[in-house]
């Protein structure tokens, strides 16, 4: 149980595209969902929690109008990088917490990693 | 400003001992603690959380808990080459928060 699905695994573009991301909670209803980025050795860095049915919070620093999320439903939460350019290259890694859960645990799903040229 | 701090490593450890591996926080009111495991080039797994004070087995791991002490600590006996990752503490400071993960320590199972 509480498997977390990413989609997709990788992706490679070019400068100025947009890449959605998209990440479901497959056996379990998650009332909220979190996105994180990871650069290369470096630490799990929350970019936003995303609710079901309202806006996320973003954490400080993180540019909404850059990274939209939208979370329509309790099993799924995207993530759209807009008008990506190279240094937003990196491993972006969404969790999900059971609504059900009393224990507030998060669920990673596989990651996303993500290339502009 | 909550803190989860843990040693960066590499711990190195020979294959079939007991591999320490430590969390400390600042918040003293936090109340939940997750240990999650990340292999090179993916993501975390949970491996197990603890809520109360004491120890927490789960198969070849043991958490440790201490609130007194602000201390968290995971213990994996008869350490194995496959458990060579980075191990994540993470700690929920209350209900309804978001996590404050540690750094990470990067351990290292040597054959």
């Amino acid at each position: 149980g509480a498997v977390v699905s990413q989609h997709p695994s990788w992706v490679i573009c070019k400068s100025g595209t947009s890449v959605k991301i998209e990440c479901r909670s497959l056996d379990f209803q998650a009332t909220t969902m979190f996105w994180y980025r990871q650069f290369p050795k470096q630490s799990l860095m929350l970019m936003a929690t995303s609710n079901e049915g309202s806006k996320a919070t973003y954490e400080q620093g993180v540019e909404k109008d850059k990274f939209l999320i939208n979370h329509a439903s309790l099993t799924l939460s995207t993530l759209t990088v807009t008008s990506a350019h190279p240094e937003d290259s990196s491993f972006y890694i969404c969790s999900a917490r059971d609504a059900w859960e009393l224990g507030e645990t998060q669920y990673f799903g596989p990651g996303t990693r993500l290339l502009v040229l | 400003q909550k803190e989860v701090e843990q040693n960066s490593g590499p711990l190195s450890v020979p294959e079939g001992a007991i591999a320490s591996l430590n969390c400390t926080y600042s918040d003293r009111g936090s109340q939940s603690f997750f240990w999650y495991r990340q292999y090179s080039g993916k993501s975390p797994e949970l491996i197990m959380f603890i809520y109360s004070n004491g120890d927490k087995e789960d198969g070849r791991f043991t958490a440790q808990l201490n609130k007194a002490s602000q201390y968290v600590s995971l213990l994996i006996r008869d350490s194995q080459p496959s458990d060579s990752a980075t191990y994540l503490c993470a700690v929920l400071p209350g209900y309804g928060q978001n996590f404050v993960f540690g750094p990470g320590t990067r351990l290292s199972v040597l054959p």
